[in-house]
């Protein structure tokens, strides 16, 4: 099975600063019709998920473009440019290459210091 | 707009049945090309996919779970269900419905989930 693992588990960040978060797979996330099936998911205290971006890079509808996703093969990165009080939560990338099965990576708490 | 709304009971006791039902609104079950499943999230963990059902029907079942999982639908209802057998206290859980308009992207559309509690 794909084992995705996420670093750091615990992000403080100060208002307005950049935050990164990082994303790597056991196995490539390559799929043989040259796409990488590789999504983020932030989760707001007391809400359900919502994907933030799709293929590593596609930002959902009414995203803010603050949000960014970038990486290849195993190794993905989803960055805040400038973190706002609305971002705090919990993100989570998944992998959906080895469909029929999905794998999220453990989580990454988001505070404000 | 499409909605997702969870609904079942909160507390089962161990060994039974846990059913839950998801009701969409703002579109039809039926449309081609999407995907409904279930994703569920203990407490202070992380995310779990517990499994998705093809508009035409066709299931896909976590290996963790597919021993004691059933997804269906009910076109007539515009819903589908899971359905989750012999529990235990590591099944307590939240548990999401989502839909995904394409497989290997995950999930575009949540419900707000619905909290289950396995204790006698």
């Amino acid at each position: 099975d794909v084992v995705m693992t996420q670093s750091p588990l615990s992000l403080p960040v100060t208002l307005g600063q950049a935050a990164s978060i990082s994303c790597r797979s056991s196995q490539s996330l390559v799929y043989s019709d040259g796409n990488t099936y590789l999504n983020w998911f932030q989760q707001r205290p007391g809400q359900a998920p919502r994907r933030l971006i799709y293929k590593v890079s596609n930002r959902d509808s009414g995203v803010p473009d603050r949000f960014s996703g970038s990486g290849s093969g195993t190794d993905f990165t989803l960055k805040i440019s400038r973190v706002e009080a609305e971002d705090v939560g919990v993100y989570y990338c998944m992998q959906g290459t080895h469909w029929p099965l999905y794998t999220f990576g453990q989580g990454t708490k988001l505070e404000i210091k | 707009q499409l909605q997702l709304q969870e609904s079942g009971p909160g507390l089962v006791k161990p060994s039974e049945t846990l059913s839950l039902t998801c009701a969409v609104s703002g579109g039809s079950i039926s449309s081609s090309g999407y995907y409904w499943g279930w994703i569920r999230q203990p407490p202070g963990n992380g995310l779990e996919w517990i499994g998705s059902i093809y508009y035409s029907g066709s299931t896909y079942y976590n290996p963790s779970l597919k021993s004691r999982v059933t997804i269906s639908v009910d076109t007539s209802k515009n819903q589908f269900s899971l359905k989750l057998s012999s529990v235990t206290a590591a099944d307590t859980a939240v548990y999401y419905c989502a839909r995904s308009s394409a497989a290997k992207n995950g999930m575009d559309v949540w419900g707000q989930g619905t909290t289950v509690t396995v204790s006698s």
